[in-house]
C-alpha cells in the first residue's frame, strides 16, 4: 500500500535551517508529481511546493521563494525539503503527499513532521 | 496566491444535508475544473474526498458531492453522520501553476 512517511522536524531557533524528509513505498515514485504542504497549529493548509516526476519542474509559494528547497532521488524513493533562513511563521506541521500531474489532486499524504521555530 | 474563501463553520443534525463553499477568483476556481476538497480529522492527515469539482476517488461515501459556479465551488454532504464532524479544505490549481487551499471549514454534526 501507499506509505508516505516524513520525518527530519524538530526545534530550530530563527534563523536556523532545518532538512526534511519524506520516504515512499508502495508505487513508482519516479511517476509522481510531490509536493509539501504546511499546517500552523490550529491554522488551515499551505501549499509550499512541489517538483515534477523527474525534478525538472519546480514551484514554490511565494512565502518560501529563496528561502526553501525541494529536491528528489528518485532512486531512493526519497522527497526532501531544505529549510533555511527559517522563521517563526514557518512553524507547522509538514506534510509531503503525491499528485500524479501538476494540476492532480494529493492522493495521498503522510502523517506530517512538526517544524517549530522558535528561541 | 491568496487564500480561497470558505466559511469558518457549518453544523447540521443527522441526517440533514449541508454545503460548504469555497469562493476564488478566475485566476484558479473559475479558471479551471482543477477543485479539490479534503476532509480533516483532528490530529491526523487530510483525506481526499472529492476530485477535478465533482469527481469521488474510491472509497468515498457518495454522500460527497461536488459542484462549480463561476468562481464559487461547493461541497454537499447528504445524510449527515457523526463522522462527518471534521474540517473540510477546499483547494484550487491557478495560473501561476501554484495550488492554493481555503481557510477551511468545521463541520460540526448536532
Amino acid at each position: 500500500q501507499v506509505q508516505l512517511v516524513e520525518s527530519g522536524g524538530g526545534l530550530v531557533k530563527p534563523g536556523g535551517s532545518l532538512r526534511l524528509s519524506c520516504a515512499a513505498s508502495g508505487f513508482t515514485f519516479s511517476d509522481y508529481y510531490m509536493s509539501w504542504i504546511r499546517q500552523a497549529p490550529g491554522k488551515g493548509l499551505e501549499w509550499v511546493s512541489y517538483i515534477s516526476s523527474s525534478g525538472s519542474t519546480i514551484y514554490y509559494a511565494d512565502s518560501v521563494k529563496g528561502r526553501f528547497t525541494i529536491s528528489r532521488d528518485n532512486a531512493k524513493n526519497s522527497l526532501y525539503l531544505q529549510m533555511n533562513s527559517l522563521r517563526a511563521e514557518d512553524t507547522a506541521v509538514y506534510y509531503c503527499a503525491r499528485a500524479f500531474l501538476e494540476w492532480a489532486p494529493f492522493d495521498y499524504w503522510g502523517q506530517g513532521t512538526l517544524v517549530t521555530v522558535s528561541s | 496566491q491568496s487564500a480561497l474563501t470558505q466559511p469558518a463553520s457549518v453544523s447540521g443534525s443527522p441526517g440533514q444535508s449541508i454545503t460548504i463553499s469555497c469562493t476564488g477568483t478566475s485566476s484558479d476556481v473559475g479558471g479551471y475544473n482543477y477543485v479539490s476538497w479534503y476532509q480533516q480529522h483532528p490530529g491526523k492527515a487530510p483525506k481526499l474526498m472529492i476530485y477535478d469539482v465533482s469527481n469521488r476517488p474510491s472509497g468515498v461515501s457518495n454522500r460527497f458531492s461536488g459542484s462549480k459556479s463561476g468562481n464559487t465551488a461547493s461541497l454537499t454532504i447528504s445524510g449527515l453522520q457523526a463522522e462527518d464532524e471534521a474540517d473540510y479544505y477546499c483547494s484550487s490549481y491557478t495560473s501561476s501553476s501554484t495550488q492554493v487551499f481555503g481557510g477551511g471549514t468545521k463541520l460540526t454534526v448536532l
